[in-house]
């Protein structure tokens, strides 16, 4: 089975603060993302990486960064967080380039800015 | 933009069918359906990439209508453990190039 973690299921942060969020998959996969996730709104792309050092933006990219350094791993930084961040963030991986293939969530952490 | 989905919830009793609903005002390239149940991440159901594609497994099944712009869900004979909610998702074109939007989610609840 295809295993995506996600290094805290809760974080707690000020405003300002640097952030980071960290994301392993153990399959290989050459896709991985990140969202957010709102009441209301749906999981929203923030950014995704089809292969190592590679990057691209989603929807909503301000405010945030990502590093992909290895296949597996894929962090999502918050250079400075905001209330506005307060959010659930999933990570994501798929096998694949394209969007024909399933993508696997990891289980989330939710991240509040105080 | 990101797809409307309908209803945004809908209450059933075990064994009563449902069907949930993905629209686009744009060109739907392929349908994603995802299930996540209360504090659970997102899983995949099943992805419709071509129109007049139709799928399903167990009593889940699905089917995509290029030209209407649209995909549907459904869920016959519901069970208990259908209870999450259902998000659909496509890849779309947005000012930075490739990008992929869920709807907004529908909140299944199947009572006993």
């Amino acid at each position: 089975d295809v295993k995506v973690t996600q290094s805290s299921r809760y974080l707690v942060k000020r405003t300002g603060e640097k952030v980071f969020l960290e994301c392993v998959q153990d399959m290989d996969h050459e896709n991985m993302f990140w969202y957010r996730q709102d009441p209301g709104l749906g999981l929203r792309l923030i950014y995704f990486s089809y292969d190592v050092k590679m990057k691209e933006k989603g929807d909503i990219p301000e405010g945030y960064s990502v590093s992909r350094e290895k296949k597996e791993r894929f962090s999502l930084i918050l250079e400075s967080a905001s209330t506005n961040q307060t959010s659930m963030y999933l990570c994501a991986s798929s096998p694949s380039l394209g969007w024909s293939y399933e993508q696997y969530f990891g289980p989330g952490t939710r991240l509040t800015v105080t | 933009q990101q797809p409307v989905q309908s209803p945004q919830a809908v209450i059933l009793r075990e064994g009563e069918d449902a069907v949930i609903n993905c629209s686009s005002s744009k060109a739907l390239y392929s349908v994603h359906w995802y299930r996540q149940k209360h504090g659970e991440a997102p899983v995949f159901l099943m992805i419709l990439l071509k129109g007049g594609e139709q799928k399903g497994h167990d009593k889940i099944s699905a089917s995509f209508n290029e030209k209407k712009q649209q995909s549907s869900l459904y869920l016959t004979a519901s069970q208990l453990s259908y209870s999450g909610t259902y998000f659909c998702g496509t890849p779309k074109p947005n000012n930075y190039g490739q990008n992929f939007v869920f709807g907004p989610g529908t909140r299944l609840s199947v009572l006993p």
